[in-house]
């Protein structure tokens, strides 16, 4: 039982590159979810997804894409890489809404020059 | 807006003391408050949840407490040891309709000196 499997670990970008990182999750979860965490800030939520095909925006939206196309999977697409949007990204799943524990992948640490 | 913060950034504590940790949120109380410990380089991971209607809850030497009157809620580690040295996330959960919406506080670092 894998858990949450995040790729890349690391990823050096230019800026105005695209790039996806990846999302797994074996648990069966309906909820899934991206975060960024960043010094000072906390985990802010980007975006979110109750069920496959069903996905919403979070606090910091602008910038990233999602789609759910199946339950175990749940990819986050940056568009066009900005310097702001170096951080560290870290992917969740859970079976309820917030009733229920959050399990973290191990997160993918983004470097945007 | 819901926020929620935790008041110390960094805990310095000796071995063997209890840590306290607090956690304030603002508006209206969550349907739920989780806690988080997060170690470098690794993701959260899951240690406690309090629903609104429950004052306390233990788990080994692990207890939180709610309190709605202060909006206030503290965690804490009896009989510390160096390997709690971590950073302590806390999350509120509105309920209703808001989903997968936890909002995080910001983290307090906890260092236990041997």
């Amino acid at each position: 039982n894998a858990g949450v499997t995040q790729t890349p670990k690391f990823q050096v970008l230019k800026t105005g590159q695209s790039m996806t990182l990846q999302c797994a999750q074996d648990m069966n979860h309906e909820y899934m979810s991206w975060y960024r965490q960043d010094p000072g800030m906390g985990l802010r939520l980007i975006h979110y997804s109750v069920g496959a095909g069903i996905t919403d925006q979070g606090e910091v939206p602008n910038g990233y894409n999602v789609s759910r196309s199946t339950t175990e999977d749940f990819p986050l697409r940056l568009l066009s890489a900005a310097p702001s949007q170096t951080s560290v990204y870290f992917c969740a799943s859970s079976s309820d809404r917030g009733s229920q524990p959050q399990h973290f992948g191990d997160g993918t640490r983004l470097s945007i020059l | 807006s819901q926020k929620i913060e935790q008041n110390s950034e960094a805990l310095n504590i000796q071995e063997g003391k209890t840590a306290t940790l607090t956690c304030n949120y603002t508006n209206y109380s969550p349907a739920y408050l989780q806690w988080y410990r997060q170690d470098p380089g690794r993701g959260p991971v899951f240690l406690l949840l309090i629903r609104e209607n429950e004052k306390e809850k233990r788990k080994e030497r692990l207890k939180v407490t709610f309190d709605t009157t202060l909006k206030q809620s503290l965690f804490h580690i009896t009989a510390s040891q160096p390997a709690d040295s971590a950073t302590y996330l806390c999350a509120r959960y509105a309920g209703g309709t808001s989903y997968g919406k936890l909002t995080f506080g910001q983290g307090t670092i906890l260092t236990v000196h041997p």
